[in-house]
């Protein structure tokens, strides 16, 4: 069984540029979610995707936006990049299923630096 | 304003014994409640997790407690090993309305065993 893996590992950007972060997520799970961690804070809940459809957002910009491709793996991109985007991005799958529980399993992130 | 919160930033316990990590929620609406496990440079694991219905699961040497009338919330760790060292979140969803995918965060205890 293969775990959720995130690329690039690390990135700068500078302010104003654009950035795309992909995942993969775990073999048989249908939902991908996105966290973004700053310093010192818990993961923040981004957005999610339920074979390939926007499935709620969190309390960000329309800057951020994202993709969930027919493999489930997913795409998060941040356009015109401010210095507060500075974080570690989280991607999380899980499988959704109609009124269950089911946990989310994260991949090791993406730390994104803006200058 | 947080919903979750945990609001030790840090525990130091002796190998051996038990680590009790708390956590307090404040929106009712939550109903299925997680602790994640989080070393440096990785993503957050998944622990344990605990459905409403409940006051208590447990997993081996992890048990969470379930207070609803408290809102509150506590992971046991017995016994305690160097290795559990890392920072733990604890985080809510609600399932009702299938917002399974917005997990709400606390800021995470640092946990630290000493042998």
């Amino acid at each position: 069984e293969t775990g959720v893996t995130q690329s690039p590992t690390h990135l700068i950007k500078t302010r104003g540029q654009q950035v795309t972060l992909r995942c993969s997520s775990q073999s048989g799970h249908n939902t991908v979610s996105w966290y973004q961690q700053a310093l010192g804070q818990g993961p923040q809940f981004i957005f999610q995707y339920y074979r390939e459809e926007e499935n709620g957002r969190g309390n960000f910009p329309p800057r951020f936006s994202g993709l969930q491709f027919p493999n489930y793996s997913s795409e998060l991109n941040v356009n015109a990049l401010e210095l507060d985007d500075s974080a570690l991005y989280l991607c999380a799958s899980s499988d959704l299923t109609s009124g269950g529980a089911s946990e989310q399993f994260f991949g090791p992130g993406t730390r994104l630096t803006v200058l | 304003d947080q919903q979750v919160k945990q609001n030790s930033p840090s525990l130091s316990v002796q190998e051996g014994r038990i680590s009790i990590l708390n956590c307090d929620y404040t929106n009712s609406m939550f109903d299925y409640f997680l602790w994640y496990k989080k070393y440096p440079a990785e993503g957050p694991t998944f622990l344990i997790s605990i459905s409403s219905i409940k006051d208590k699961n447990e997993d081996g040497r992890f048990t969470v407690f379930l207070n609803k009338s408290a809102k509150h919330l506590s992971l046991h760790i017995v016994p305690s090993q160097p290795g559990d060292s890392a920072v733990y979140f604890c985080a809510a969803s609600s399932l009702r309305g299938g917002s399974q995918g917005n997990l709400i965060f606390g800021k995470g205890t640092k946990l630290s065993v000493k042998p």
